[in-house]
C-alpha cells in the first residue's frame, strides 16, 4: 500500500545513546517532515525537506539532525539521547504545495514511539 | 509565526450528544485550515480542510467545521457523536507565508461513552 513508512515502531534508549529513525514515501512527495508528539502539545515541527537535497529547521530541532537520503528517504537522528526526547515522532510527507489547494495536504506514517531512560 | 490554539483539552460525552470543539489561530492573512483526526494507536487522518468558497466544510463521517474569519476560528462539529469517535483531534493552519508548512494545536481528546 502506498504511504508512509516508519521504523522502528518501538525504542527504548538509554541516556546518551544515539539512533536514527528511519522514514520512505513512496509517493513520489517532495516535501518530508519530521514532528514529534507530546501530551498537550499537539504535533511540533522538528526539520523539514521541502525537497530533495534541501532541509531545514523547524520549531524544535535542538538535540537532533536529518538527512534527506533521496527523494523516497529522510531520517531523523538522534546523537545523544535524553529524557526529555522521549516522544512520539511522525513523519510526513506532502507533494502539492499549498497553492495547488486542491491536492494539498500531509500524509503520515504510524509513528515510532521513543523512551530515552 | 502562527498559532492554533484548541482550549477543550479533554471532553467526555455520551453518545447521541452533539460535539463542537473550538480552534482559533493568530495570523491575519491567508490560512489554509484543516482538521485531523488520531484514533487510538493510529496515525493522523484528515477529517477536513478548507481553503476557500463555502466556510462551512462536510468531511469524512459526518464531520463539519465552519470557518468564522472575523473570530479566527474553524471550529469542528458534529450533530450526534458515536462511540467510535473517541480519538484525538487536533487542528492544523497553513499560512501563505509559511510554504507547505503546517501549525498543529495542542490537540482534544474526546472519549464518547457508549
Amino acid at each position: 500500500n502506498a504511504g508512509v513508512t516508519q521504523t522502528p515502531k518501538f525504542q527504548v534508549l538509554k541516556t546518551g545513546q544515539s539512533m536514527t529513525l528511519q522514514c520512505a514515501q513512496d509517493m513520489n512527495h517532495n516535501s518530508m517532515y519530521w514532528y514529534r508528539q507530546d501530551p498537550g502539545m499537539g504535533l511540533r515541527l522538528i526539520y523539514y525537506s521541502a525537497s530533495e537535497g534541501t532541509t531545514d529547521k523547524g520549531e524544535v530541532p535542538n538535540g537532533y539532525n536529518v538527512s534527506r537520503l533521496n527523494k523516497r528517504e529522510f531520517s531523523l537522528r538522534l546523537e545523544s539521547a535524553a529524557p526529555s526526547q522521549t516522544s512520539v515522532y511522525f513523519c510526513a510527507s506532502s507533494e502539492a504545495t499549498s497553492w495547488d489547494r486542491s491536492n494539498y495536504g500531509y500524509t503520515f506514517g504510524s509513528g515510532t514511539r521513543l523512551t530515552v531512560v | 509565526a502562527q498559532s492554533v490554539s484548541q482550549h477543550n483539552h479533554h471532553v467526555i460525552l455520551s453518545e447521541a450528544a452533539s460535539l463542537e470543539l473550538g480552534c482559533n489561530y493568530s495570523y491575519g492573512g491567508t490560512v489554509n485550515l484543516f482538521w485531523y483526526v488520531q484514533y487510538p494507536g493510529q496515525h493522523l487522518q484528515l477529517l477536513l480542510k478548507y481553503f476557500s468558497g463555502d466556510p462551512l466544510v462536510k468531511g469524512i463521517k459526518g464531520f463539519e467545521a465552519e470557518f468564522i474569519k472575523s473570530k479566527f476560528s474553524f471550529n469542528l462539529r458534529k450533530p450526534s457523536v458515536q462511540w467510535s469517535d473517541t480519538a484525538e483531534y487536533f487542528c492544523a493552519v497553513n499560512a501563505n507565508n509559511a510554504g507547505n508548512m503546517l501549525t498543529f494545536g495542542g490537540g482534544t481528546r474526546l472519549m464518547v461513552k457508549p
